[in-house]
This record gives C-alpha cells, sequence and structure tokens, in this order.
C-alpha cells in the first residue's frame, strides 16, 4: 500500500539539541498529524494540522501543514531522552484512513 | 478516562488458522479503524467502521473481515492465516466528526507459524 516519504530514516543526537525531520507525497492531504511510537506501544498522538501553512505547537514540539499540502514538518526542540522513539507522520485525505509514513527513530544521546 | 483497548496482546497461530482479535474504544469515541503494523513499516489501513458498518476498506483481501457492535467495540477476523499475516494488528478510535484524530491502543502481536 501507498505510504509517506518520510526522512530522515534515522536520526543520533545529543541531549539538548533541535531536531528536524519532515515528511513528503505525491499527493495533496486535507490533514497532516505526528504521532510517536514506543517499542511494544501503539502510536500516541502529538499534533493534528488541519490548513495549509498552518503551524502548530505542543510544548517542545512544533509541526506545520506546507502549502502545497503535501508535505509536513515536524520540529523538536531541546531534546531530552524521553524523546527516544519513532516518529509518524499521517495524511488524512477525502476517504476516512490515514496514511503512514515509515517512520523516523530517533536516539538521543544523554 | 479509559484509552483504547486491545485483546489479547500476543497471539501464536498456525498457517491456515482463523483468529479474532478484540478491540474497545476510548471513551465517548463511536468510531474504529483497524491497522496492520510489520516490522520496520508504518501503520497500513485495513478498514473502518461507524454505525456498525464498514465505511472505508484498504487493499486488504476479503480474508480480512470485521464488525462492530453496538457498545462501539470491535472485531478483526483473519482466516487461512498466512506467514505474512504476522503483524502487530492496531485499533485506533475516533469520532465520526474529527474522524482523521485517531487514538491507537497497544496492539495485538500477531505471529503466524
Amino acid at each position: 500500500g501507498q505510504q509517506l516519504n518520510q526522512s530522515p530514516q534515522s536520526m543520533f543526537i545529543q541531549e539538548g539539541e533541535d531536531v528536524s525531520m519532515n515528511c513528503t507525497s505525491s499527493s495533496i492531504f486535507n490533514t497532516w498529524l505526528w504521532y510517536k511510537q514506543d517499542p511494544g506501544e501503539g502510536p500516541v498522538l502529538l499534533i493534528a494540522l488541519y490548513k495549509a501553512g498552518e503551524l502548530t505547537s505542543n510544548g517542545r514540539l512544533t509541526a506545520q501543514f506546507g502549502i502545497t499540502r503535501k508535505d509536513s514538518f515536524l520540529n523538536i526542540s531541546a531534546s531530552i531522552p524521553s524523546d527516544v522513539g519513532i516518529y509518524f507522520c499521517a495524511g488524512g485525505g477525502s476517504n476516512y484512513k490515514l496514511t503512514f509514513g515509515k517512520g523516523t527513530l530517533l536516539t538521543v544521546n544523554p | 478516562d479509559a484509552g483504547v483497548t486491545q485483546s489479547p496482546t500476543h497471539l501464536i497461530k498456525t498457517r491456515g488458522q482463523q483468529v479474532t482479535l478484540r478491540c474497545s474504544p476510548k471513551s465517548g469515541h463511536d468510531t474504529v479503524s483497524w491497522y496492520q503494523q510489520a516490522l520496520g513499516q508504518g501503520p497500513q489501513f485495513i478498514f473502518q467502521y461507524y454505525e456498525e458498518e464498514e465505511r472505508q476498506r484498504g487493499n486488504f483481501p476479503d480474508r480480512f473481515s470485521g464488525h462492530q457492535f453496538p457498545n462501539y467495540s470491535s472485531e478483526l477476523n483473519v482466516n487461512a492465516l498466512l506467514l505474512g499475516d504476522s503483524a502487530l494488528y492496531l485499533c485506533a478510535s475516533s469520532l465520526a466528526l474529527s474522524n482523521y484524530e485517531q487514538y491507537f491502543g497497544p496492539g495485538t502481536r500477531l505471529t503466524v507459524t
């Protein structure tokens, strides 16, 4: 099935650094969402975006809905060890399903 | 406020068998979606249930079927299991009016041998 192009695939950073990751698609989406998944758990919703150009924050996390509606970005500021996990982007179109990326594995060295 | 719950946590089945997975949505939610997550991949949409009917289906064969009950809980059934069906099966619940804000359960890890 279709998956979004998410990059980078993995990141190794030092505690306190900022992180940026992005997600692109060949299709337009009406909604972009970002999830975090820890080992053995289900994805946890971090941020939902509903309008092209929208910039939304949730604590140290900031996400943007691209103007073309074909991409989205997630930034994490001042990373901490508990930020470790897999971050997924997901797009929602005119149907009811979410289409996910393959994820970005984030490792934070204390 | 109870979140999405799924049972069982883990399951081991033999090729050719049938399996039923269960999901209870987050309190107040009326819509349930099912996803398959293979190792190293993002979740893949199987189908969504609303008002006890299948509202949308992804690219999965008819061996995958589901049901939603009047209390909004749901079951996923998979017949004639294949080795490739081994995956984490995730249930997500949402409100029909804000459907894309889907909240996931912990998943059921299915292993087919």
